[in-house]
């Protein structure tokens, strides 16, 4: 079955200090993966996505993600990190049929320190 | 475009009663999901409809819940009768047909008392 892990429950980063998010998923094949952020009392935003070729996407907000196969990875990553990137952000897997459903992770929550 | 508008924002409502969630997708967009969220088991997906047409109910947690796609345009949850443990904030999302990129709504916090 598939399953998706964010290993970290809260990370604190001081502000402009760099940002690595864990993910790891569990899948038969190739997965489509995405990551969503969310404020708080909002909705969720698509951060990014990763399909098939090139390994290393670039997103929104400056986020950048890198699928790894052989660590069944897809970490989320900014070089700067700004007050406003405090939330929290899930990652999730994508089954490849006519479904289009989504399996969230447990989501990982920002905290940044100014 | 006004995104996925859902209402409402926040509901309190008394165990027993019925409630009912709505959810307008993005025009154009002909595949919609409801998710539910709480703290304990995070975002479940409960139901979702492709060209309104329920796909995979296997999410929604039991008899009381109930959803409905009457046209492109419009869409709601219904649960009847209504629990404290529904207590959660319920999801909107639509995107189109072969577009995992969903557009969430704001979402709903229920609260039921």
């Amino acid at each position: 079955a598939q399953s998706v892990t964010q290993p970290d429950i809260h990370i604190t980063v001081s502000e402009g200090a760099s940002l690595e998010l864990r993910c790891n998923y569990s899948y038969g094949a190739t997965p489509y993966l995405f990551w969503y952020v969310q404020s708080p009392g909002q909705g969720l935003q698509l951060l990014l996505k990763y399909f098939s070729g090139d390994t290393l996407v670039q997103g929104i907000k400056g986020f950048e993600a890198e699928f790894k196969r052989s660590q069944s990875s897809f970490n989320l990553r900014k070089p700067s990190v700004h007050w406003s990137d405090a939330a929290e952000y899930f990652c999730a897997v994508g089954r490849m049929d006519s479904s289009y459903k989504l399996i969230f992770g447990s989501g990982t929550r920002l905290l940044v320190r100014p | 475009d006004a995104g996925v508008i859902q209402s409402p924002r926040h509901e309190v409502t008394e165990m027993g009663q019925e409630v009912t969630l709505r959810c307008k997708p993005i025009s154009g967009h002909n595949s919609l999901f409801w998710y539910r969220q709480t703290m304990m088991r995070g975002l479940e997906l409960l139901i979702y409809f492709n060209n309104n047409v329920p796909i995979d109910d296997s999410g929604m947690p039991e008899d009381r819940f109930s959803a409905k796609m009457p046209n492109a345009s419009f869409s709601t949850l219904k649960i009847q009768p209504s629990e404290p443990r529904d207590s959660a904030v319920y999801f909107c999302a639509s995107t189109w047909e072969g577009n995992y990129g969903y557009t969430f709504g704001s979402g709903t916090r229920l609260t039921v008392v």
